[in-house]
């Protein structure tokens, strides 16, 4: 079985300063790993994602990722916030098993101050 | 490529009438999914299909809940008969048969179901 747990509903940040948003996930194998971002009255779009390599992985407008294996993590960071960024971001776990199923955490919705 | 294309993007109907709604996913992606999102429930994966099969609809929250996918470049998820508690944001999402491979979203369709 595969979940994916995020800390927190709700982050909120200052424009400037820097952005964590937390996801731990659970899979018996290696999974597969992506960042999501959902702006208002849109669908979901591709941040970032971890397949195999390099456990640090960049994405769209700055955000970067960074797989952590021994403690089952794959926390999304940012060293500066900007008001475009506000949105909710949503963890993704996913495996080949025959067929290839996302599960997604419950979200994050970032909130940046002026 | 125009990207998942969903239809339509709001619905309003009566309890107890049917809705159906479609999706066309990219052309060449062979899997298909469909989710709901929900303030209560977040996103969850009702079904997904993988060269227009079903692989798993444990998601599926009830009998009055269906899909189908007919063809490679379409599919349908049918209520009926609809209650208050489906209203929800329905998305349409596809990719490659790979994990390597993230989902493309559709914009959503927005029930309300009165």
């Amino acid at each position: 079985a595969q979940s994916v747990t995020q800390l927190g509903s709700h982050v909120s940040v200052s424009e400037g300063a820097l952005v964590l948003l937390r996801c731990n996930y659970s899979s018996s194998v290696p999974p597969y790993l992506f960042w999501y971002v959902q702006y208002p009255n849109q669908g979901l779009q591709l941040l970032l994602k971890y397949t195999t390599g390099a456990t640090l992985v960049k994405g769209i407008n700055g955000f970067e990722a960074e797989f952590k294996k021994s403690e089952t993590s794959f926390h999304l960071t940012k060293p500066s916030a900007h008001m475009s960024d506000a949105a909710e971001y949503f963890c993704a776990v996913a495996r080949n098993t025959g067929g290839f199923k996302t599960i997604f955490g419950a979200g994050t919705r970032l909130f940046v101050k002026a | 490529d125009a990207g998942v294309i969903q239809s339509p993007r709001h619905e309003v109907t009566e309890m107890g009438q049917e809705v159906t709604l479609r999706c066309k996913p990219i052309s060449g992606h062979n899997s298909l999914f469909w989710y709901r999102q929900t303030m209560m429930r977040g996103l969850e994966l009702l079904i997904y299909f993988n060269n227009n099969v079903p692989i798993d609809d444990s998601g599926m929250p009830e009998d009055r809940f269906s899909a189908k996918m007919p063809n490679a470049s379409f599919s349908t998820l049918k209520i009926q008969p609809s209650e208050p508690r489906d209203s929800a944001v329905y998305f349409c999402a596809s990719s490659l048969t790979d994990g390597n491979t993230e989902a493309f979203f559709g914009q959503g369709t927005r029930l309300t179901v009165v």
